[in-house]
């Protein structure tokens, strides 16, 4: 069966500094993958995504993430955090699952960046 | 373009009422999909519908059904509630290829007393 793990359930970063949110996947075959980003008091945001390709994908709002299949990882990416982007995040993968292709996520990281 | 919308926006139910929650996609949205969010669980996936057929089903007990109207419209039916389906139901919409990104309503939170 397919999963979706963020292993950290928040993440603390200074405003300025590089932050990272860490996805790990498993699927059957080539996966789709996705993050999210739900803030307080608003629905889920589509932020990016890997279907093929480059494996740095880039996003809104300066996201970018690096899809690393040997590691079967998916980690969301930004050079300079900024106080806003204090959100809960949610990586998402759609893969083959008892021949159908299923939307599962992650339990969420909830990213704090601090003044 | 509109957002996805879904109504209504809170319900408040009692054990063994049954409810029905609606979405309207985005329009030329054809794919619908439904989730359950609860802070110990997270984002549970319900079923897909595309083109008025269910494409994928979570696993989740009869209780929970769908289904999706000519329209894209679609409607989440819950029968004999319990308590533990307390939750925020979310409803996402894409044009409907698997590589398509989803667009999410703003939920329906329902409480069961």
């Amino acid at each position: 069966a397919q999963s979706v793990a963020q292993p950290e359930d928040q993440v603390n970063v200074a405003e300025g500094n590089p932050l990272t949110v860490k996805c790990t996947y498993s699927v059957s075959g080539n996966p789709y993958l996705f993050w999210y980003v739900q803030y307080p008091n608003r629905g889920l945001q589509f932020l990016l995504k890997y279907i093929t390709g480059d494996n740095l994908v880039k996003g809104s709002y300066g996201f970018e993430a690096e899809f690393n299949k040997s590691q079967t990882s998916f980690h969301l990416k930004k050079p300079s955090a900024l106080v806003s982007d204090s959100a809960l995040y949610f990586c998402a993968v759609r893969g083959l699952d008892s021949g159908t292709y299923k939307y599962i996520f992650g339990t969420g990281t909830r990213l704090k960046v601090l003044a | 373009k509109a957002g996805v919308t879904q109504t209504p926006r809170y319900l408040i139910k009692t054990r063994g009422q049954q409810v029905t929650l609606s979405c309207s996609p985005i329009s030329g949205h054809r794919s619908v999909s439904w989730y359950q969010q609860t802070p110990g669980q997270g984002l549970q996936f319900l079923f897909e519908y595309f083109s008025e057929t269910q494409r994928n089903k979570g696993n989740f007990p009869g209780r929970f059904s769908g289904r999706q109207f000519s329209n894209s419209r679609s409607e989440m039916n819950v029968s004999t509630l319990e308590l533990g389906d307390s939750a925020l139901y979310l409803c996402a919409s894409s044009v409907g290829q698997l590589y398509n990104e989803q667009f999410f309503g703003p939920g329906t939170r329902l409480t069961v007393l």
